[in-house]
């Protein structure tokens, strides 16, 4: 199993250009998300998806636009960069999972990051 | 959701017991700690979780008092390679599409 893959490891825009990063997994999880890291900072949920089909707002999701199309990928779009949105992104997928408690918990599993700048 | 609050940083001798403090004490009943760490650039990964109950993985024990205010996340023989950030996470179970918050963490110095 690959995990989680993302596409590309880097990448350098010019403000107002137009990109996708592509988040795939290869483990059959329903949930898949998006993050950012600013340097110093921790993990702040950008979009998420709770099924093929289904994506839902999180904390900071001004700018970017998701899709969900096959329960494997996981799309985030900047549609008009901006050097505010110079950062890492991180994507992530979830199974559905019962622990001993019989309750679901939330183990995620991350991709190795895309390093983005927009100048 | 609880806060939490965790030390900013903390250094272990490699070979021994790394043990990282975490306070929730606004933790309700329904929600579970989760303990996450970051390597230098690499996504984070998952440690383990609990709910009440000391838990143990082959990564990292983790121990719950028994009010739940607070909990330890110990890393018995601490290598170089456990030098990471470390989230305290708290969050309530249901749906395991919830999100989760990741706070500042403590930036864990394994030295030789």
């Amino acid at each position: 199993n690959a995990g989680v893959t993302q596409t590309p490891k880097f990448r350098v825009l010019k403000t107002g250009q137009s990109m996708t990063l592509l988040c795939a997994q290869d483990m059959n999880h329903e949930y898949m998300y998006w993050y950012r890291q600013d340097p110093g900072m921790g993990l702040r949920l950008i979009h998420y998806s709770v099924g093929e089909g289904t994506t839902a707002k999180g904390e900071v999701p001004d700018g970017y636009n998701v899709s969900r199309l096959k329960k494997q990928n996981f799309l985030l779009g900047l549609e008009s960069a901006a050097p505010s949105q110079t950062s890492v992104y991180f994507c992530a997928s979830s199974p559905q999972k019962v622990g001993t408690s019989g309750r679901s918990y939330n183990e995620q599993f991350f991709g190795p990051g895309t390093r983005l700048t927009v100048l | 959701d609880a806060k939490t609050t965790q030390p900013p940083s903390m250094d272990c001798a490699e070979g021994r017991a790394a043990n990282l403090p975490c306070n929730h004490s606004t933790i309700s009943g329904n929600e579970y700690v989760y303990w996450y760490r970051q390597i230098h650039s690499q996504g984070p990964q998952y440690i383990i979780h609990g709910l009440k109950n000391n838990e143990t993985n082959e990564m990292a024990s983790l121990i719950i008092t028994e009010d739940r205010k607070s909990s330890t996340l110990i890393l018995p023989h601490a290598t170089l390679r456990d030098t990471a950030v470390y989230y305290c996470i708290v969050r309530r179970w249901g749906n395991a599409g919830n999100m989760l918050t990741f706070g500042g963490g403590t930036r864990l110095m394994v030295k030789p």
